[in-house]
């Protein structure tokens, strides 16, 4: 069994919908979540970082992590086509040297 | 803030040769950087971990007498493949650490095509 499971999608939404990308992991030794944003052939970048249960809102993205579950969500409002890209889940714990990476999940939205 | 550059974005190179390609930390000190693999359509592959000033930390099956990592200073670090062939032909992707906290910053990438 995978550390981080993620589904690959794609998932493909029209232009203003909401989108929920979600992530679960089975070490409950994680304390850290983030969420990258991969767009074809460039490096990820980060978009949310948290490292508490509970929502954490920016702009049109709020992560949320739910440690009792082992389960960790993003949501994007009023989704654009320029949001259409591979969003990774990652997470970590203190002492550990690397990050543990999501497979992915490529997100299309249509105009 | 914390941005990452990497060069070249692209190279081409001939099997047998070496190729290098440098990171940097543009405005902040990165104690700690990793070098990530990526084929198509699948996610990154941690390659080694380096600390300034000391030997990198090679993943289980990557060689490190083929990829060379330095990490000379706090801004720079380099991976060197050594020999290429058709088979390292991929997309290599840096990233930083700053101090002790958790969240990477990525590079844009390296796309290798070895011919």
């Amino acid at each position: 069994q995978k550390e981080v499971e993620q589904d690959p999608g794609p998932l493909s939404v029209p232009e203003g919908a909401i989108v929920s990308l979600n992530c679960t992991y089975s070490n409950s030794a994680f304390q850290y979540f983030m969420w990258y944003r991969q767009y074809s052939r460039k490096g990820p970048e980060l978009l949310m970082y948290t490292y508490s249960s509970g929502n954490k809102e920016d702009g049109r993205f709020t992560a949320q992590v739910d440690k009792s579950s082992k389960y960790i969500s993003l949501f994007i409002r009023d989704s654009q086509p320029s949001d259409s890209a591979t969003y990774l889940c990652a997470m970590s714990y203190t002492g550990r040297r690397a990050l543990t990476f999501g497979s992915g999940t490529r997100l299309q939205v249509q105009p | 803030g914390a941005v990452v550059s990497q060069h070249p974005s692209r190279v081409i190179c001939k099997s047998g040769t070496s190729v290098k390609i440098e990171c940097r930390s543009l405005d902040f000190q990165a104690t700690t950087m990793f070098w990530y693999r990526q084929f198509p359509k699948q996610s990154l592959m941690l390659m080694a971990t380096s600390n300034e000033g000391s030997k990198a930390t090679y993943e289980q099956g990557v060689e490190k007498d083929k990829f060379l990592i330095n990490h000379a200073s706090l801004t720079l670090s380099t991976l060197t493949v050594t020999s290429a062939h058709p088979e390292d032909s991929s997309f290599y992707i840096c990233s930083a650490r700053i101090g002790s906290g958790e969240e990477q910053y990525f590079g844009p990438g390296t796309r290798l095509t070895v011919t």
